[in-house]
């Protein structure tokens, strides 16, 4: 099983639509959860970390699912630049100075 | 601003030389790391630093090296013994702390396109 997963897409969704993703993770020891942005050949943003009880960020919603061991992002009303690739994000356990694994990410592209 | 600088931004090598890549942070991170991406690819571990003086190899660090003589600069080389370098770089640093670590995402900079012609 690889260590982070994610459907890699392309997912077309139109403007002003809801739009889920998620992801799945193998470390049971990770501790530190992220959804990233990355533009086309552009450095990754931190979009969200994601807590145990679930968070939102405007029209961004996290969620954490330890027992199975998957993140999801919900993007709600979808704009045009929305439309990136959306990183999922743990770290390896045991702090959060060891490095992050990174999925390969999910494209998202938003159509008017 | 505080923030995190590589450079150069693009980067021609020819086979068999070596290449230094800079990273430079000021804001005061403990950590930094670089990670290399390809297309298509997720980012890859090469190494990492916690503290000064200090870096340990991450999943993917050979043909690479790296020094981190102060706190506020990482630079990586690329050796002639990396086989397939071309690839984009990428510098990141974090705060590191006790216990759960939830909020400590990474900065990164924006990164460096490393060619071999």
């Amino acid at each position: 099983r690889k260590e982070v997963e994610q459907d890699p897409g392309p997912f077309n969704v139109p403007e002003g639509a809801t739009v889920a993703f998620n992801c799945t993770y193998s470390n049971s020891a990770s501790q530190s959860f992220f959804w990233y942005r990355q533009d086309c050949r552009k450095e990754p943003k931190l979009l969200m970390s994601v807590y145990s009880s679930g968070n939102e960020d405007g029209r961004f919603t996290a969620q954490l699912n330890r027992a199975s061991q998957y993140i999801s992002l919900l993007i709600r009303d979808s704009k045009l630049s929305d439309s990136a690739t959306y990183l999922c994000v743990v770290n390896r356990g045991g702090g959060g100075a060891d490095g992050l694994t990174f999925g390969k990410g999910t494209h998202l592209i938003i159509q008017p | 601003d505080g923030g995190i600088t590589q450079s150069p931004k693009y980067l021609f090598r020819k086979e068999g030389q070596n290449v230094t890549l800079s990273c430079e942070q000021n804001l005061n991170h403990d950590a930094m790391y670089w990670y290399r991406q390809d297309p298509g690819q997720g980012l890859r571990l090469i190494y990492y630093s916690q503290i000064v003086n200090d870096f340990q190899k991450g999943d993917i660090a050979e043909g690479y090296s790296v020094s981190r003589e102060k706190k506020e600069s990482f630079p990586l080389t690329v050796t002639s013994a990396q086989k397939n370098p071309t690839a984009f770089y990428l510098c990141a640093s974090s705060a590191t702390g006790t216990g759960v670590s939830s909020d400590y995402g990474y900065t990164f900079g924006s990164g460096t396109r490393l060619t071999v012609v």
